[in-house]
């Protein structure tokens, strides 16, 4: 059974363009985060959700935005593409009040052209 | 801040045999989680072990343990009896406990190459 889910797995686009990307966990958990993995492997935080409100976002450019429609989804929408957005990106879940061991789906690899 | 320190960008090892992977850490706080994370050529996170800092005692799952060391903030992974399964790279992780569920600091990573 998938625990954290992600879709699409590779996307595509042009530059300027619009995308999301969806994330699903059936864990149970109460957090979920996105983290931002360049292409020299470093993985970053970029926002967490704790039931569904926003509790961090790192400096991030306000093209992303990221949106919980419950506790079991976190989505990931970005404006206008830019080229230094390839990177793949890593949704992450946890339950807080335990040891918090987060758990990640299978990223997407997001490359502008 | 708090900062993970990888200093080995590259390793390798033979087949069954043993090798460490170092990390290193930069807190002021006294209570926090400790991870390592595998991502093979797949691109999927898995964790491999994690430590508890107010547990003495080293981690170990199967063949993967820790040498933590809290007081010069060092948190090793050895793997024994090496694998060609286990090439991939390992990623170093902390965290501090629930305050805002916070998320996980990363090092660079460590890429380890498994030779038959």
């Amino acid at each position: 059974d998938t625990a954290v889910s992600q879709t699409p797995k590779y996307l595509v686009t042009q530059m300027g363009n619009d995308k999301s990307i969806k994330c699903e966990q059936n864990l149970g958990h109460d957090t979920m985060y996105w983290y931002k993995q360049d292409s020299k492997k470093f993985l970053k935080i970029m926002f967490s959700y704790n039931n569904k409100e926003l509790i961090i976002n790192e400096t991030v450019p306000n093209r992303f935005s990221p949106k919980s429609p419950d506790k079991a989804h976190l989505n990931l929408h970005i404006n206008s593409l830019e080229l230094g957005d390839s990177a793949v990106y890593f949704c992450a879940s946890s339950l807080g009040h335990l040891i918090g061991t987060q758990y990640f789906g299978p990223g997407t690899r997001l490359l502008v052209l | 801040a708090q900062t993970v320190t990888q200093s080995q960008p590259e390793m390798s090892v033979q087949e069954a045999e043993t090798v460490t992977l170092s990390c290193t850490y930069d807190t002021s706080e006294s209570d926090y989680y400790l991870f390592w994370y595998k991502q093979p050529p797949s691109r999927q996170m898995i964790l491999v072990i994690r430590q508890e800092a107010y547990k003495q005692q080293n981690a170990t799952e199967n063949r993967f343990s820790v040498n933590f060391q809290k007081a010069a903030k060092s948190f090793s992974l050895k793997i024994s009896d090496s694998q060609l399964g286990d090439a991939a790279m390992y990623f170093c992780a902390y965290r501090v406990p629930n305050s805002g569920n916070t998320p996980l600091v990363f090092g660079k990573g460590t890429r380890l190459s498994v030779i038959a």
